[in-house]
């Protein structure tokens, strides 16, 4: 799937570092959506952004800033991780607002894998 | 919240066999996607399904919300299904998408 690219698609880096993901979505999409794969755990998700605004923010630590500047673009800028957070960052989208009862279809990009040492 | 459960948890295939993965849920949802996971990571985006039934190949997908279940069928399985099958669900209300677990399927030659 083209429709949605993240990059890096690998990143190693240190407690200390800061560093940022970046997704692109090329499908006129208007929501987009940050989620967190862990080993062996299911996926969480982290944040949502629909029409540029986020609409939630599921208990992420302050460690994890997500910036949305238009429809197309998502970031997720990060400093002073942990090795616990070292996972495979899945960035999504979809069409917005929500369906009365519910999101639309979601498409997913290619993700970063992310080692914190 | 709601609980997704994906049954079985692993699944080893000889080529050309069928097989059927299943998804629970524990209340009623408006919106199921099945997502197949390859070894790269990239979710692939396999049937937007919250009722009835598609066909796309070899897979099919049925969704029958009225008692809270999907069933994804592969059929003549080849080694590049091999990978994780999620099943995610989406409650009524504006809530985003819920996953299970997976199903990691192996597909040998």
């Amino acid at each position: 799937e083209t429709g949605v690219t993240q990059t890096p698609r690998h990143l190693v880096m240190g407690m200390t570092n800061k560093k940022s993901l970046k997704c692109e979505q090329h499908l006129g999409h208007n929501a987009m959506y940050w989620y967190k794969q862990s080993a062996k755990k299911p996926l969480e998700l982290m944040f949502v952004y629909s029409l540029e605004e986020r609409v939630e923010n599921n208990s992420v630590p302050s460690r994890f800033s997500p910036e949305c500047p238009n429809s197309s673009h998502l970031f997720l800028h990060l400093h002073t991780l942990q090795p616990e957070d070292s996972a495979l960052y899945l960035c999504a989208s979809s069409q917005a607002p929500p369906l009365a009862g519910g999101y639309n279809e979601q498409f997913f990009g290619p993700g970063t894998r992310l080692t914190v040492l | 919240g709601i609980q997704v459960e994906q049954s079985p948890p692993d699944l080893i295939l000889q080529e050309g066999a069928n097989s059927t993965l299943r998804c629970n849920f524990s209340d009623s949802v408006n919106n199921l996607q099945w997502f197949h996971q390859n070894p790269w990571g990239q979710l692939i985006n396999l049937f937007y399904i919250p009722s009835g039934t598609k066909q796309n190949g070899r897979l099919s997908a049925t969704t029958v919300a009225t008692e809270r279940y999907s069933l994804l069928y592969i059929s003549s399985s080849q080694t590049t299904d091999s990978g994780v099958y999620f099943c995610a669900v989406c409650q009524s209300g504006n809530t985003p998408l819920v996953f299970g677990k997976g199903t990691r399927l192996s597909v040998i030659a």
